[in-house]
């Protein structure tokens, strides 16, 4: 199965943009890349999905190199309320969908 | 649209005692997950399905059993609890598809067996 490594912390100050990036180096072909935001005591939250090249919405962006064994996320201009922590992972796509967690990386955001 | 239930929120249980966990979703899913997170980690996949009356196996399912009787229904079942049970766990649900789909996480059930 694929996994994933990230930082395990990042701290950062309102207002600067924020870059997270992961490595996945055993992904297979027809997997996707997505990233989730989790606060304490809640469940995690879909932020992006992205296969190739990038994806952006309204939240963040998604930036993967051809060879897709990284990816990056981009937060921009984060406020207090973006802390919390965020997880790169493998949508495998052909075992229904399956999400596969790593450790995730916890983002800390200052006044 | 109340989106993926977990009930309950919270139990203690006795090590032993067995317990069904339920998840419900309205948005008419194929697809539902259990997870379990530990404290300081990322969740981890119990068990899972792809349609109704299907089931399969994720990274932890040792100590668990699910049925999907009903395709808006995951139930996690703990048959003789242990301490190594308690966590927190999740339930999720998405469309049968992963290109442009996501899947949606419900509230969660804390779980502690002493």
């Amino acid at each position: 199965l694929a996994k994933t490594t990230q930082p395990i912390s990042m701290d950062s100050y309102e207002g600067q943009e924020v870059n997270i990036t992961c490595s996945h180096n055993n992904i297979a072909t027809n997997d996707y890349i997505t990233w989730y935001q989790q606060f304490p005591s809640q469940g995690p939250r879909f932020i992006i999905q992205g296969y190739k090249t990038k994806v952006t919405n309204e939240v963040a962006s998604l930036f993967i190199p051809a060879d897709r064994k990284s990816s990056t996320l981009s937060l921009p201009r984060v406020s207090l309320s973006d802390t919390a922590v965020y997880y790169c992972l493998v949508r495998i796509y052909n075992q229904g969908g399956k999400l596969i967690f790593g450790q995730g990386t916890e983002l800390s955001v200052k006044p | 649209n109340a989106g993926v239930t977990q009930t309950p929120k919270f139990r203690v249980l006795k090590t032993g005692q067995s317990m069904t966990l339920l998840c419900a979703q309205d948005m008419n899913h194929e697809y539902m997950y259990w997870y379990r997170q530990d404290p300081g980690m990322g969740l981890r996949l119990i068990h899972y399905s792809v349609g109704e009356g299907t089931t399969a196996k994720g990274e932890v399912p040792d100590g668990y059993n699910v049925s999907r009787l009903k395709k808006q229904n995951f139930l996690l079942g703990l048959e003789s609890a242990a301490p190594s049970q308690t966590s927190v766990y999740f339930c999720a649900s998405s469309p049968p598809r992963v290109v442009n789909t996501e899947a949606f996480f419900g509230q969660g059930t804390r779980l502690t067996v002493v």
